[in-house]
């Protein structure tokens, strides 16, 4: 399968820890997207990139939350200090350059804060 | 940020015809109209996209009408598989060749055996 690969795929923390996310793009999609989900609604933006650089961040990603993608493959999305508030599925996806209006999801992280 | 609306949830027999609209009524120019598919605990599922008229492809059917202020998804004959979260997105161009996806609440269609 050479899908969007996200690991792990459940993390239960307890609040105040450290959690990184990992997110593996389909091979030689330049973008890439981070959104957050909770229950019963929809997926929220949180930041996106094209290559290595991130071109966008949402209000949503506060100063607990940074993503990188250090050399344009796959990408990591750490969130400081966590909080109950943050338990949700978070999701990844990518898109090719010459169809950059369609987005590939992995099937997301769900992280658990208790 | 073009708004979207569409029905919360949706009940159908197996084998209809289910169609969801949605509205878009401040979509722009260089906007597209796209679908998704969700099940649950998995990340949703490009359907099918379209700018105007009517887009087919195995799955789904698009129309949007000449304003592109509303498009209707058409899944014809569903089966209980079907039964998913449905999000309608306009993907908003960004800027340097990028497009933004913002998603809804969805539709949620329950097909009944």
């Amino acid at each position: 399968d050479t899908g969007v690969s996200q690991n792990p795929r459940h993390k239960i923390t307890k609040r105040g820890q450290n959690v990184t996310f990992r997110c593996d793009p389909i091979s030689e999609h330049n973008r890439l997207y981070w959104y957050r989900q909770t229950l019963g609604q929809g997926p929220e933006f949180l930041t996106y990139f094209q290559n290595e650089a991130q071109l966008e961040k949402s209000r949503l990603l506060s100063d607990r939350f940074s993503a990188e993608r250090p050399k344009g493959s796959f990408s990591t999305l750490e969130i400081q200090r966590t909080e109950q508030g943050d338990s949700a599925m978070y999701l990844c996806a990518s898109s090719p350059r010459e169809r950059n209006t369609e987005a590939f999801f992995g099937q997301g992280t769900r992280l658990t804060v208790v | 940020l073009a708004k979207t609306t569409q029905p919360i949830s949706m009940d159908s027999y197996e084998g209809q015809e289910v169609n969801i609209t949605c509205s878009h009524n401040n979509i722009a120019t260089n906007d597209y109209i796209t679908w998704y598919q969700q099940f649950p605990s998995q990340g949703p599922r490009f359907i099918i996209q379209g700018y105007k008229t009517k887009v087919t492809n195995e799955v789904a059917s698009l129309f949007i009408p000449a304003d592109r202020k509303s498009s209707t998804l058409s899944l014809p004959r569903v089966s209980l598989s079907d039964t998913a979260v449905y999000y309608c997105l306009v993907v908003q161009y960004s800027g340097a060749g990028s497009y933004q996806l913002t998603f809804g609440k969805g539709t949620k269609l329950s097909v009944i055996p």
